[in-house]
């Protein structure tokens, strides 16, 4: 079993649609959870991150963790053409044990908006 | 803004080559990191480095090493290319561990 499980899509919505990108984990361990967003024939760039269990908002971007169920997501409001990409979760133990200071990502889902 | 460049974007190779991928970042960053990215597998670390001269294992570095003599050059060798080593290779930079810096990758095909 991956450590991390992301469902890889694809995924096509219409824009304006709200987007939800989902990940479970089963390592306990890990203590800061991020979001990456990866366009076409480039490298992921760091959207959002997160240390503690709840809500974090940025702009049309929510990222959530519930540490309890070892499931975060992230939700994209009023979805744009431009968010079409590939996210990527991923996440890290910063203290001790095998998997520490290595970040794991998971398999990325295919996120298309169209007009 | 941080810049990581990797010095190829697209390489063909023959197996048994040995190859070489640069990286150089120039933000003096401490943590240098080498992944692949495969459809449906989605990153996997092969080395990382924390400082100059230093490397960890990842979790896929067989038939893999790296160098790092400066702080801003990290090196991902394949001694001797296989087909199994055909993919986007990402190289990444850190100054904490868990906020990465990705270059544009390298398509290697080995054939």
């Amino acid at each position: 079993q991956k450590e991390v499980e992301q469902d890889p899509g694809p995924l096509s919505v219409p824009e304006g649609a709200i987007v939800s990108l989902n990940c479970t984990y089963s390592n306990s361990a890990f203590q800061y959870f991020m979001w990456y967003r990866q366009y076409s024939r480039k490298g992921p760039e760091l959207l959002m991150y997160t240390y503690s269990s709840g809500n974090k908002e940025d702009g049309r971007f929510t990222a959530q963790v519930d540490k309890s169920s070892k499931y975060i997501s992230l939700f994209i409001r009023d979805s744009q053409p431009s968010d079409s990409a590939t996210y990527l979760c991923a996440m890290i133990v910063l203290a001790g044990g095998t998997s520490y200071g290595k970040l794991t990502f998971g398999q990325g889902t295919i996120l298309t908006v169209h007009p | 803004d941080v810049k990581v460049t990797q010095s190829s974007r697209y390489l063909v190779k023959r197996t048994g080559e040995k190859v070489f991928l640069e990286c150089v970042q120039d933000m003096d960053h401490e943590n240098m990191f080498w992944y692949r990215q495969d459809p449906g597998l989605g990153l996997r670390l092969i080395y990382f480095s924390y400082d100059v001269k230093m490397k960890e294992k990842g979790d896929i570095p067989e038939g893999y090493s790296v160098s790092r003599e400066k702080k801003e050059r990290f090196s991902l060798i394949l001694e001797s290319a296989s087909t199994n080593q055909t993919s986007m290779y990402l190289c990444a930079s850190s100054l904490q561990r868990e906020k990465l810096f990705f270059g544009s990758g390298t398509q290697l095909s080995v054939l």
